[in-house]
């Protein structure tokens, strides 16, 4: 069965580090997102894509975070510098069409 | 960002009892969706509902999408210990040609053998 891929599954920085987190959405899938869930609640979108163009980043800190997906397919999420704040689930999914969203495992990331 | 809201935050129930939970919203939904999430992991899809008024069951899950489509329920009959987890609505609307999707706060199910 098709999976949304996602890693590191943990990731510990201290603050002011850089961390990179990578997504592999199901095959043929165009549209991928990028959520960060806060321990207690539900996920809230960072950005999305459609393809290789950024189609919502509105709530994305784009002093410290960025997003990539160059080729359309697989898609990089950075934040530089990590802050304490930052410790988070970072969850990947991806849609095709008019399909439901399908999630990958996600990213703990905890900032010391 | 916004957050629907998902009522209770929280239930501890004996094993074999049924569950219901429900999830509001101040904005119409065109879709309505409900998953379950594990300790550490992602949300799984357990239910998509496309219709208001619309009713349809997942095993022992079942859920209706509410008629204003500002709602939706979840129900879960005879819960085993496998049922524990969190349990999320999401509202699905579009948004300048693709879709989007809100998320509720959240249900803590607790299920006592």
């Amino acid at each position: 069965e098709a999976e949304v891929a996602q890693s590191p599954r943990y990731k510990i920085t201290e603050k002011s580090q850089a961390v990179a987190f990578w997504c592999d959405p199901i095959s043929g899938h165009a549209t991928l997102y990028w959520y960060r869930q806060i321990l207690g609640q539900g996920p809230e979108l960072l950005v999305q894509f459609q393809d290789e163009s950024v189609v919502d980043d509105s709530q994305l800190p784009k002093d410290r975070f960025s997003a990539e997906r160059l080729k359309g397919v697989d898609s990089t999420l950075k934040i530089q510098p990590a802050e304490l704040g930052d410790s988070a689930m970072y969850l990947c999914a991806s849609s095709f069409g008019t399909s439901e969203q399908f999630f990958g495992p996600g990213t703990r990331l905890t900032v010391l | 960002g916004q957050q629907l809201n998902q009522s209770p935050q929280s239930m501890f129930i004996q094993e074999g009892e049924d569950v219901s939970m429900n999830c509001t919203s101040s904005s119409i939904f065109n879709t309505w969706l409900w998953y379950k999430q594990e300790p550490g992991e992602g949300p799984v899809l357990l239910i998509a509902l496309y219709k208001a008024g619309e009713l349809t069951s997942n095993g022992r899950l079942t859920a209706q999408f509410g008629i204003t489509r500002k709602d939706s329920f979840l129900n879960i009959s005879a819960s085993i210990p496998s049922d524990v987890g969190i349990y999320f609505c999401a509202g699905r609307e579009i948004d300048g040609g693709t879709y989007k999707y809100i998320f509720g706060t959240g249900t803590r199910l607790k299920v006592l053998a």
